[in-house]
């Protein structure tokens, strides 16, 4: 079966670094895959989306990458601000089922001033 | 826009009873699904649905029903509620297709069952 795996020891940097995080996957090959970020006591908002023909992706001062051959993906923040401080989730798109998602239980980033 | 919303915030069962979280979105999206969180095993996906009349089973449906009947209302019901069904559920939409998947959650169902 599907297997997601992102790091479940909290990830603590100085603001100003760059923040990276990683998602891995077995078993499958999704099409794509998106990333959320979630903050205590909400829902996952969506940040990005990259495809399995796009080998990154970027918004601001997110990067995604998307690597299909060692079944990754890794999702930067630069510049990281304290207000970056959440929990970040992945979600490869399951089974080329485009609206069927299997999320990784989540990386929580700590940004210190 | 409202967006995703779900009824009610929090709620206590007792072992055995019933009852039904309600989730509704205004994005006039064809996809819904509802997840259930906890600790430590992310998001599971329990059901969902690709349009009105259309349900399908995710990882955990076990102890759940859903239905669509329309487009902006994906209830889900608990028939008999165990101690196990203890989590936040997120129900979520979407436009669909390949290119418009970004997923709207809704605030979450914080349930407990004694």
């Amino acid at each position: 079966s599907q297997k997601i795996e992102q790091n479940s020891e909290a990830l603590n940097i100085q603001e100003g670094k760059t923040a990276t995080l990683t998602c891995n996957y077995t078993n499958y090959s999704p099409a794509y895959l998106q990333w959320y970020r979630q903050d205590p006591g909400r829902g996952p908002v969506f940040l990005l989306l990259i495809r399995e023909n796009e080998k990154e992706k970027r918004k601001e001062r997110l990067k995604v990458t998307f690597d299909t051959t060692l079944k990754q993906s890794l999702f930067h923040i630069t510049a990281s601000q304290p207000a970056d401080s959440a929990t970040y989730l992945c979600a490869p798109e399951g089974a080329r089922n485009f609206n069927k998602f299997y999320f990784g239980s989540g990386t929580k980033l700590n940004v210190k001033p | 826009n409202a967006g995703v919303t779900q009824t009610p915030k929090f709620q206590v069962l007792k072992t055995g009873q019933s009852m039904t979280l309600q989730c509704a979105q205004d994005m006039n999206h064809e996809y819904m699904s509802w997840y259930r969180q906890d600790p430590g095993m992310g998001l599971r996906l329990i059901h969902y649905s690709v349009g009105a009349g259309i349900t399908d089973q995710g990882e955990v449906p076990n102890g759940y029903n859903v239905s669509r009947s329309t487009t902006e209302d994906f209830p889900l019901r608990l028939l008999s509620a165990a101690p196990s069904q203890t989590s936040v559920y997120f129900c979520a939409s979407s436009y669909g297709g390949a290119d418009y998947n970004e997923q709207f959650f809704g605030p979450g169902t914080r349930l407990t069952v004694l």
